[in-house]
């Protein structure tokens, strides 16, 4: 069965370090997403993605966050300068179709901002 | 701004109880509604959706309900077992998916 898939599964990096987070979504889907869960927490929107640009984005996705689809199977989230606040759990989800349409998620990424 | 709440928050039983797992949502507009296990440390199971149309979904021991009206849906969760230790979460989509803070099961043998 199709699934989504993320590397890595754990990244340290030291406050100030630009990460990359990586995403390759089902591979008929058409729509992509990220989410947060710093842990405790509430699964956060952070920004949907469509035919190569940004659907939406939530407050939580300020100027510090990018996303990219840079071939034809990855999606990546990019953290330019991170933050201790950004440590949190991300996953990376996508939809055949966008509103109305099941979300997959992947396994997700233990981000630690040290 | 929709908000989904969650109760209880936990919730822990013997093995072969049935259970209701609540949530609620503020703005009916949603268009449908996902339910997730996520196991601890890990990633989100789709376990079942409900289109805004319908009123329940099923799916072997999970029973899903939507009532659009009220803001109210329920996972039914029949002869519960340990491997349904989890916790689970409701998800309202609008054009994106808020999600609720979840309820923590725990099944004891």
């Amino acid at each position: 069965e199709p699934e989504v898939t993320q590397t890595p599964s754990h990244q340290v990096t030291q406050m100030g370090q630009e990460v990359i987070l990586r995403c390759v979504p089902i591979s008929n889907h058409l729509y992509f997403y990220w989410y947060r869960q710093i842990l405790g927490q509430k699964v956060e929107f952070l920004v949907s993605f469509y035919n190569n640009e940004i659907s939406e984005k939530s407050e939580i996705f300020d100027d510090q966050f990018s996303v990219e689809r840079p071939d034809g199977s990855n999606f990546t989230l990019k953290i330019r300068s991170t933050k201790l606040e950004d440590s949190a759990m991300y996953f990376c989800a996508s939809s055949e179709q966008g509103i109305g349409y099941e979300q997959y998620f992947g396994p997700g990424t233990r981000l630690t901002v040290t | 701004k929709q908000e989904v709440t969650q109760i209880p928050a936990a919730l822990s039983v013997p093995e072969g109880e049935n259970l209701v797992l609540n949530c609620s949502f503020t703005d009916s507009a949603i268009y449908n509604l996902q339910w997730f296990r996520q196991d601890p440390g890990k990633g989100l199971t789709s376990l079942l959706l409900i289109q805004s149309s319908q009123r329940e979904q099923t799916s072997g021991r999970l029973n899903a309900s939507l009532d659009k009206s009220s803001g109210r849906s329920t996972l039914y969760i029949a002869a519960s077992q340990p491997g349904d230790s989890a916790t689970y979460l409701c998800a309202g989509n609008t054009d994106k998916l808020i999600f609720g803070t979840g309820t923590r099961l725990q099944v004891f043998p």
